[in-house]
């Protein structure tokens, strides 16, 4: 049972790539989520998901597109990379009533 | 926007009890209340969470106010490792969580 597994673990890229963050769960939940932390913030959702088909908008969703084709993957795209999507990306997985279970994050730097 | 308030700081004494206060006065009626805990830049941790009742596990006891206003999380024996920023959070609509600024907890020797 590896939990939430997050590829890559650093990433840099050029500003105007595009590129995709993968989340994977081997839980069967059915919630799956995104967040952003800058430095010396806390977390911010940018996108989320209820179950394989389903996905809508947090707090933050300009630049990215998710898509839920399975309960197992949310992939995270990011169109046309900044410097201001600089940042460290968690995923998270949750079954309905319990906690979430947050993956080990993604350290992106857009230069 | 979060809809919970946290002081930005507390200290603690190694082996003390660590008392995190939280208040989330415009909670709705079947809001739970949920707390994290998130270890320098590693994903955040899931303590415990209720919605009425207090509620124990192995690592808290999360005590909320009858009038559900407020809520403390309580680390009965504080240890080095129990460094972190914790955070309150309002679970709302959607299993979504919102997450707020947190409280550094520094637990010293």
């Amino acid at each position: 049972n590896a939990g939430v597994t997050q590829t890559p673990k650093f990433q840099v890229l050029k500003t105007g790539q595009s590129m995709t963050l993968q989340c994977a769960q081997d839980m069967n939940h059915e919630y799956m989520s995104w967040y952003r932390q800058d430095p010396g913030m806390g977390l911010r959702l940018i996108h989320y998901s209820v179950g394989a088909g389903i996905t809508d908008q947090g707090e933050v969703p300009n630049g990215y597109n998710v898509s839920r084709s399975t309960t197992e993957d949310f992939p995270l795209r990011l169109l046309s990379a900044a410097p201001s999507q600089t940042s460290v990306y968690f995923c998270a997985s949750s079954q309905t009533g319990h906690g979430y279970t947050f993956g080990s994050g993604t350290r992106l730097t857009v230069v | 926007d979060a809809k919970t308030t946290q002081p930005p700081s507390m200290d603690c004494a190694e082996g003390r009890a660590a008392n995190l206060p939280c208040n989330h006065s415009t909670i709705s009626g079947n809001e739970y209340v949920y707390w994290y805990r998130q270890i320098h830049s590693q994903g955040p941790q899931y303590i415990i969470h209720g919605l009425k009742n207090n509620e124990t596990n192995e690592m808290a006891s999360l005590i909320i106010t009858e009038d559900r206003k407020s809520s403390t999380l309580i680390l009965p024996h504080a240890t080095l490792r129990d460094t972190a920023v914790y955070y309150c959070i309002v679970r709302v609509g959607g299993n979504k969580l919102v997450f707020g600024a947190g409280t550094i907890l520094r637990v010293k020797s």
